[in-house]
């Protein structure tokens, strides 16, 4: 079974431009979550997802940030107008079961590294 | 809120000696708690996790972590640190739908 996905790996990006990070989750897992890290942080959560339903964005930035799970085809992570603040690894992490059943642990990808100049 | 200290950002230990890396919590209610590794450039792979029952919990690559309840601690020990083991350590509780993470500890292993 392939893990999950995440692309592109690395991404540059000039003040203003938009990003967009993309997520596919393993076979079988329909609960997706994106987390940030910082430079010598934790992983921070930002969002939770199910299949076309946003269930939890506590963790997101209320401007500039959006995600969506789309019925057919991966996660998106959009960033628009990135500052160079938004510099960073972004990294998803799939389940097979809703949050309630945390004795299964999320799954991550190997993150997008996010450069912006 | 949930929250999870790791004492130590970075850790030194020579290669064959103990590994013991620290982690405290804080939680309202019965914590499920894990121990993450991340390797340069790569996502966080899972170690190991405590949910209910034994509270001496093995792991993958020779680690262990013991929950104690009254100390409020997680922390993670391997009783011979190899060359490989060099990576970063998240130790993590969960809360509702997502993960809460520490800071990390960065394990360097000395020759």
């Amino acid at each position: 079974n392939a893990g999950v996905m995440q692309n592109p790996r690395h991404l540059v990006r000039r003040r203003g431009q938009e990003a967009r990070l993309r997520c596919s989750p393993m076979k079988g897992h329909s609960h997706v979550y994106w987390y940030r890290q910082l430079p010598e942080e934790g992983l921070k959560f930002m969002v939770y997802l199910q299949k076309e339903n946003i269930i939890d964005e506590s963790g997101m930035p209320k401007e500039r940030f959006s995600a969506e799970f789309p019925k057919e085809g991966p996660s998106i992570l959009r960033i628009q107008q990135v500052v160079r603040g938004d510099s960073a690894a972004y990294f998803c992490a799939s389940s097979p079961r809703p949050p309630g059943f945390l004795s299964q642990p999320q799954h991550f990808g190997d993150g997008t590294r996010l450069s912006i100049l | 809120a949930q929250s999870v200290t790791q004492l130590g950002s970075h850790v030194s230990v020579s290669e064959g000696a103990l590994v013991l890396l620290r982690c405290n919590y804080s939680s309202s209610v019965p914590p499920y708690l894990f121990w993450y590794v991340q390797y340069p450039n790569q996502g966080l792979q899972l170690l190991l996790k405590y949910t209910t029952g034994a509270t001496l919990v093995k792991g993958i690559n020779g680690f262990e972590a013991e929950f104690k309840k009254s100390e409020t601690s997680f922390h993670l020990t391997k009783p011979s640190a190899h060359m490989s083991d060099a990576a970063e350590y998240f130790c993590a509780v969960s809360e509702d739908d997502k993960i809460i993470f520490g800071k990390g500890t960065r394990l360097h292993i000395l020759p």
